[in-house]
């Protein structure tokens, strides 16, 4: 099955500064990859996503760029702000398969934005 | 639209014995899925319903583990009897299926278990 790498696992950064997070995945089938961002008791919410015909992709502070090749993507975020602070999850996922999406999941890396 | 609800949001339980979560998906939504979520770490795909077929449960422990999405609708996840190791929070999301990638989830239930 597939298996998604997440790293770092806790990033803190200024507000301000840019922020970095890099995931790797296995299937080389998988085209969809999407971001989700969990802030402390809340549930996971789609913040960007990419498919695999596109290297990147931008929506204001935040982009992804994907590499098919190397089989890794990343999350970008600039200017951070505190309200930037939670949980982010890189997911992969073959799609649809059988009628849907399965994502796989990466560990999560905390983002902490000190003012 | 009212979102993916889930209760309850939070159960104690002692070891060994059984519980239930519930989940009503968003209106229209085919897929319905339940994620596992161990503290700092990402879900964990339990299992997936198509309407009300379970297309993929290879990863939920059926000796204890059971789930049922009747109608194709709302969905109960059961475990009896629940062990120390099933603390976590237990997430129900939803989707178009095929026509999105974008799940959305439920705001889960956690379950300690003494």
């Amino acid at each position: 099955g597939e298996n998604v790498e997440q790293h770092p696992s806790t990033l803190s950064v200024q507000e301000g500064d840019s922020a970095v997070i890099k995931c790797t995945y296995s299937d080389s089938a998988s085209n969809y990859f999407p971001w989700y961002k969990q802030e402390l008791g809340k549930r996971p919410q789609l913040i960007i996503d990419i498919r695999s015909n596109v290297g990147e992709k931008k929506d204001q502070r935040i982009a992804v760029t994907l590499n098919k090749t190397a089989k890794h993507f990343s999350l970008h975020i600039t200017e951070t702000q505190p309200e930037d602070s939670a949980v982010y999850f890189c997911a992969a996922s073959k799609g649809p398969s059988g009628g849907s999406y399965i994502p796989t999941f990466g560990r999560g890396t905390s983002l902490i934005v000190h003012p | 639209e009212a979102g993916v609800v889930q209760s309850p949001r939070y159960k104690i339980i002692e070891k060994k014995q059984p519980v239930a979560f519930w989940c009503n998906p968003i209106s229209g939504h085919n897929t319905l899925y339940w994620y596992r979520q161990n503290l700092g770490q990402g879900p964990e795909l339990l299992i997936r319903y198509e309407n009300e077929e379970a297309v993929d449960d290879s990863q939920l422990p059926k000796d204890r583990f059971s789930a049922e999405r009747l109608k194709g609708v709302d969905s109960t996840l059961k475990i009896q009897p629940a062990e120390l190791g099933d603390s976590a929070v237990y997430l129900c999301a939803s989707s178009f299926g095929q026509f999105t990638g974008e799940l959305f989830f439920g705001e889960g239930s956690r379950l300690t278990v003494l």
